[in-house]
């Protein structure tokens, strides 16, 4: 069965130092995969996604993720954290192989504090 | 662009009382996605849309919870009789034709609550 794992509940980092909230996932296929963040009472809104190529995929706002093959993850990264990505993070996944359809299987979800 | 509407975004209820949710997706997307939210997860699929037909609704509740798309654009999703453990956030999204790693963009939700 597909799944994505969040391992930390919440990360805390200083203005300015780098980021990283980190996802696994667990696919019969090839993954296709997702970030998404949600801000307090709004929708969630896309950041990146990784289908095929390289390895470093950037998206929106400055974040960048890192796919890795061989340790199953897709985490989340920016050098230089902003209070205002003080958000919840989710990861998500679709198995390449499942024809069932499109939807999403997303993480339980990590809450990035950044401090000033 | 206008993104995903729905409405209402907050609804408090008794227990056993029913309750509907809209969705208006955004235009030219023919895919549908009703996911549920409960506190401190990740949203989970209720059921897919292709156009007006119901492809995905495995996860969905049916003793309760009903879907509908008639026009292959707006959607409502019903509750009859809600339930205490019902109380969460209602999250509508939609994707392009394109292709099926598009992106979903999300609606801001509806936050039910079930007294």
């Amino acid at each position: 069965a597909q799944s994505v794992a969040q391992p930390e509940d919440q990360v805390n980092v200083a203005e300015g130092n780098p980021l990283t909230v980190k996802c696994t996932y667990s696919v019969s296929g090839n993954p296709y995969l997702f970030w998404y963040v949600q801000y307090p009472n709004r929708g969630l809104q896309f950041l990146l996604k990784y289908i095929t190529g390289d390895n470093l995929v950037k998206g929106s706002y400055g974040f960048e993720a890192e796919f890795n093959k061989s340790q199953t993850s897709f985490h989340l990264k920016k050098p230089s954290a902003l209070v205002s990505d003080s958000a919840l993070y989710f990861c998500a996944v679709r198995d390449s192989f499942n024809q069932a359809g499109t939807a999403l299987i997303f993480g339980k979800g990590t809450t990035l504090s950044v401090s000033s | 662009e206008a993104g995903v509407v729905q409405s209402p975004r907050y609804k408090i209820i008794e227990k056993k009382q029913p309750v509907a949710f809209w969705c208006n997706p955004i235009s030219g997307h023919n895919t549908l996605y009703w996911y549920l939210q409960n506190l401190g997860q990740g949203p989970e699929l209720l059921i897919r849309y292709e156009n007006e037909e119901a492809v995905d609704d495995s996860q969905l509740p049916k003793d309760r919870f009903s879907a509908e798309r008639l026009k292959g654009v707006d959607s409502t999703l019903k509750i009859q009789p809600a339930e205490l453990g019902d109380s969460a956030v209602y999250l509508c999204a939609s994707s392009s034709p394109s292709g099926p790693y598009n992106e979903q963009f999300f609606g801001p939700g509806t936050r039910l609550t079930v007294l």
